[in-house]
């Protein structure tokens, strides 16, 4: 149990285009998901907490309208790189709270390269 | 500001040692402390802990915190080549979101 999506696993894009990242747990429902990303070498840093139904809350220094959150239901949400831009370039991994034991479970990420 | 610290921040051993790796932390309203194993892709879930001097135990993996001394350490006893990976300590605490604030990792790996 407790299986976490998320699609694509890769995407290379041209710098100014948008891309979409979606995560969805598959045999639960998570009212919250998390959305991380990882440099190489670097330990996964918190960019958003997304909330089921209301609007995501950034960590300081991440901003929303680049970052774009949307949690329409209790087992999808999807994060929109929007304008990307080379530095934007990173591991980005969902994860999904479980509600019975307050478990993060994480979806297998997604390695985003913009050229 | 919450802060968890990991040590050694790498590690290299031979098959059939018995590593042990830190993890300390300082942080506001403690809820529980997890431990991921992080291969090629996203972290997988180890441990999660609550109560001081629980030993959680799974194979030849096994956790305990200290919430006094606020530390926990993961013991892996006779190391395989497949144990090599990052394995990461996170702390949730706060309000109601309980977030993880993640340390940066201890790299290990395990020479045949």
């Amino acid at each position: 149990g407790a299986v976490v999506s998320q699609h694509p696993s890769w995407v290379i894009c041209k710098s100014g285009t948008s891309v979409k990242i979606e995560c969805r747990s598959l045999d639960f429902q998570a009212t919250t998901m998390f959305w991380y990303r990882q440099f190489p070498k670097q330990s996964l840093m918190l960019m958003a907490t997304s909330n089921e139904g209301s609007k995501a809350t950034y960590e300081q220094g991440v901003e929303k309208d680049k970052f774009l959150i949307n949690h329409a239901s209790l087992t999808l949400s999807t994060l929109t790189v929007t304008s990307a831009h080379p530095e934007d370039s990173s591991f980005y991994i969902c994860s999904a709270r479980e509600l019975a034991t307050y478990t993060q479970y994480f979806g297998p990420g997604t390695r985003l390269t913009v050229l | 500001e919450d802060k968890v610290v990991q040590s050694p921040l790498s590690l290299v051993v031979h098959e059939g040692d018995t590593v042990t790796l830190n993890c300390s932390y300082e942080v506001t309203n403690f809820r529980s402390l997890l431990w991921y194993k992080q291969e090629k892709k996203a972290p997988t879930f180890l441990f999660m802990l609550t109560s001081s001097g629980i030993e959680k135990k799974s194979g030849r993996l096994s956790s305990i915190l200290d919430k006094k001394e606020l530390f926990s350490i993961l013991n892996i006893t006779a190391t395989q080549t497949g144990d090599s990976a990052i394995y990461l300590c996170a702390v949730e605490a706060g309000g109601s979101a309980r977030q993880l604030t993640f340390g940066s990792g201890t790299q290990l790996t395990v020479l045949p």
